[in-house]
């Protein structure tokens, strides 16, 4: 059974670095084939990716937001952290990590943690 | 504004047939990349609901179905039930830029 947590602070205050942990169980990322990725949702708005981390280390962001994210993974203790800097109020948001089962552009992501609100405010 | 285009809300009575749709453009389902849709239940994270335009998951009732065509997608569901009231996201994959994956804005399912 595949299960994923997020965990990390709910309050930033702006223009600090937010640093998320995903642990997660069922599933190994040494593991060919096999990524975690972040996914956040503003409150009341959609979905947004963010980043995604593979078995290789082969490592993805969005465009949007690539100078300010970091994505790591610790295979040993089954964990992928994200770190973004520069906080702002509109980073607001639930933050979730996701798993996908294979390499490729056209996996889906098929078990998503509970999510995390991060609520950034001075 | 997002790159996949979603109609903000949906409704129908119970019973009823609904469909979704997911527009894009050639640089995402138009080039060939597989759509999928996730229900996101009130207060709930994501689950995948349809996988490679078509296909369901393990659970996932048959009143649920996907199809694409061209640059668009679409989510049918039958046989409407109170239990189906949620906001459904398609995703897709982006090849502009150094490539990305990409959500629609959402749709509000309300049963009526």
């Amino acid at each position: 059974q595949i299960t994923l947590k997020e965990s990390g602070p709910t309050l930033v205050k702006p223009t600090q670095t937010l640093t998320l942990t995903c642990t997660f169980s069922g599933f190994s990322l040494s593991t060919s084939g096999v990524g975690v990725g972040w996914i956040r949702q503003p409150p009341g708005k959609a979905l947004e990716w963010l980043a995604l981390i593979y078995w290789n280390d082969d490592k993805r962001y969005s465009p949007s937001l690539k100078s300010r994210l970091t994505i790591t993974k610790d295979t040993s203790k089954n964990q992928v952290v994200l770190t973004m800097t520069n906080m702002d109020p509109v980073d607001t948001a639930t933050y979730y990590c996701a798993h996908r089962r294979e390499y490729g552009d056209y996996v889906p992501f098929d078990y998503w943690g509970q999510g995390t609100l991060v609520t950034v405010s001075s | 504004q997002s790159v996949l285009t979603q109609p903000p809300s949906v409704s129908g009575a119970p019973g009823q047939r609904v469909t979704i749709s997911c527009t894009g453009s050639s640089s995402n389902i138009g080039a060939g990349y597989d759509v999928h849709w996730y229900q996101q239940l009130p207060g709930t994270a994501p689950k995948l609901l349809i996988y490679g335009n078509s296909n369901r998951p393990s659970g996932v009732p048959d009143r649920f179905s996907g199809s694409k065509s061209g640059t668009s997608a679409s989510l049918a569901i039958t046989g409407l039930q109170a239990e189906d009231e949620a906001d459904y996201y398609c995703q897709s994959y982006d090849s502009s830029l150094s490539g990305f994956w990409v959500f629609g804005g959402g749709t509000k399912l309300t049963v009526l």
